[in-house]
């Protein structure tokens, strides 16, 4: 079963523009990972935060994680057409299940020329 | 290249056939996954290994799917007598210890 949620499930922007995308879960966590993936494709890792973490940047990347709310979220800046994706939170459980992701649906960014 | 290879690229069987599919992981990464990822969905867990051992397996995988790692390195994922509900992109990842998982191209089925 799903963790979370993606919000907006879809998101279209221009060129240049920053784009934010929201990610909740329900269960406690030991970490978090963002990952891109491109129509068809395999799953391409952005960046992982973990649970003691507030924000992590990774050159346009910025993630920031609210544990007492149980969401995070993605923000790229200055967006390009080649970042168009679709973009996965996955969180990470400890303990015995401490390699086993847990996806939200995604969100699709469409980013127009 | 060093990244996570699946075969087949793409699989398309009629229903009742057995299927296979291998993943070379990154070598030297002692953990493997996998995942099943159905159109418009995220991926969603069904079994992984640490080394040569199976730790955990999602009430995902039916009696029908069987997953080995014989010696710690490559994997298969064997689908026995195929539904056209198993039709999806099956991903394999992999991982060194630490929590990033890197993951392959997919392999798609199609059951007809």
């Amino acid at each position: 079963s799903q963790q979370g949620e993606e919000d907006p499930q879809a998101l279209s922007i221009q060129e240049g523009e920053n784009a934010t995308m929201n990610c909740s879960y329900k269960t406690s966590i030991n970490n978090l990972q963002w990952y891109r993936q491109n129509s068809g494709r395999g799953l391409v890792h952005l960046i992982l935060i973990r649970s003691n973490e507030r924000e992590k940047h990774s050159g346009r990347l910025r993630v920031t994680l609210d544990t007492s709310k149980k969401s995070s979220s993605l923000l790229i800046t200055a967006s390009r057409a080649a970042d168009t994706a679709s973009y996965f939170c996955a969180t990470g459980a400890g303990g015995t299940s401490y390699g086993k992701l847990t996806f939200g649906q995604g969100t699709i960014l469409t980013v127009h020329p | 290249d060093t990244g996570v290879s699946q075969n087949p690229r793409h699989k398309i069987t009629k229903r009742g056939q057995n299927v296979t599919f291998r993943c070379d992981p990154i070598s030297e990464h002692n953990r493997l996954y996998w995942y099943r990822q159905t159109l418009g969905q995220g991926p969603e867990f069904l079994t992984y290994f640490q080394n040569e051992a199976q730790l955990e397996k999602s009430r995902l995988l039916s009696d029908r799917f069987s997953a080995e790692r014989p010696k710690g390195s490559f994997s298969t994922l064997e689908i026995q007598r195929t539904e056209q509900g198993d039709s999806a992109m099956y991903l394999c990842a992999s991982s060194l210890d630490r929590v990033e998982a890197f993951f392959g191209q997919g392999t798609r089925l199609t059951v007809v």
